[in-house]
């Protein structure tokens, strides 16, 4: 089975810190992803990744960046965090362009 | 990617099948229908997707209607741990990117016992 891990499960920060979040794949799957999720609003995209190094934004990249040094691992950066990021986060994979996105189980940020 | 449509909420019966209907009226040649659902406080988890041709898997069945503007995802004989936000998601496909799915509203399952 496919494995997503997200580092966290619930992380709380505080406004203006630098924030990383770690998303981890064991299938050498090409794609990541990034998305939001909120009430409401449902699923969001933020960044997507095709292969080591690629980045593409998605329809949200304001204030988010990533990082893609390992085609494992992708890295979901908040440069300065701000109240109206406290989200769930969720990462996915997919092994190439038509295939189906596994995600992980989430991690749930709280800016005070 | 084209819109697709949901009834926001549907109950279904413990034991029963579950068939949870989905409009993609603008739905192109080359777009593919796809099912997820999302358990409470989980990721979402990919069920089944298809083409034109019904398919079946280990967790579902796709009915695609023959003009492919809709589709039913059939759970045969539905559990408490079946009750779930069930997304409807149209994706066309394109080589050498990794366009996102865009997820809708979904519809809420609920199992009764």
């Amino acid at each position: 089975d496919v494995k997503v891990t997200q580092s966290s499960r619930y992380l709380v920060k505080r406004t203006g810190e630098k924030v990383f979040l770690e998303c981890v794949q064991d299938m050498d799957h090409e794609n990541m992803f990034w998305y939001r999720q909120d009430p409401g609003l449902g699923l969001r995209l933020i960044y997507f990744s095709y292969d080591v190094k690629m980045k593409e934004k998605g329809d949200i990249p304001e204030g988010y960046s990533v990082s893609r040094e390992k085609k494992e691992r992708f890295s979901l950066i908040l440069e300065s965090a701000s109240t109206n990021q406290t989200s769930m986060y969720l990462c996915a994979s997919s092994p190439s362009y038509n295939s189906p996105l596994h995600f992980g189980n989430g991690t749930r940020l709280t800016v005070t | 990617d084209a819109k697709t449509t949901q009834p926001p909420s549907m109950d279904c019966a413990e034991g029963r099948a579950a068939n949870l209907p989905c409009n993609h009226s603008t739905i192109s040649g080359n777009e593919y229908v796809y099912w997820y659902r999302q358990i409470h406080s989980q990721g979402p988890q990919y069920i089944i997707h298809g083409l034109k041709n019904n398919e079946t898997n280990e967790m579902a069945s796709l009915i695609i209607t023959e003009d492919r503007k809709s589709s039913t995802l059939i759970l045969p004989h539905a559990t408490l741990r079946d009750t779930a936000v069930y997304y409807c998601i149209v994706r066309v496909a394109v080589r050498g990117g990794a366009d996102g799915l865009t997820f809708g509203k979904g519809t809420h399952l609920i199992i009764q016992p």
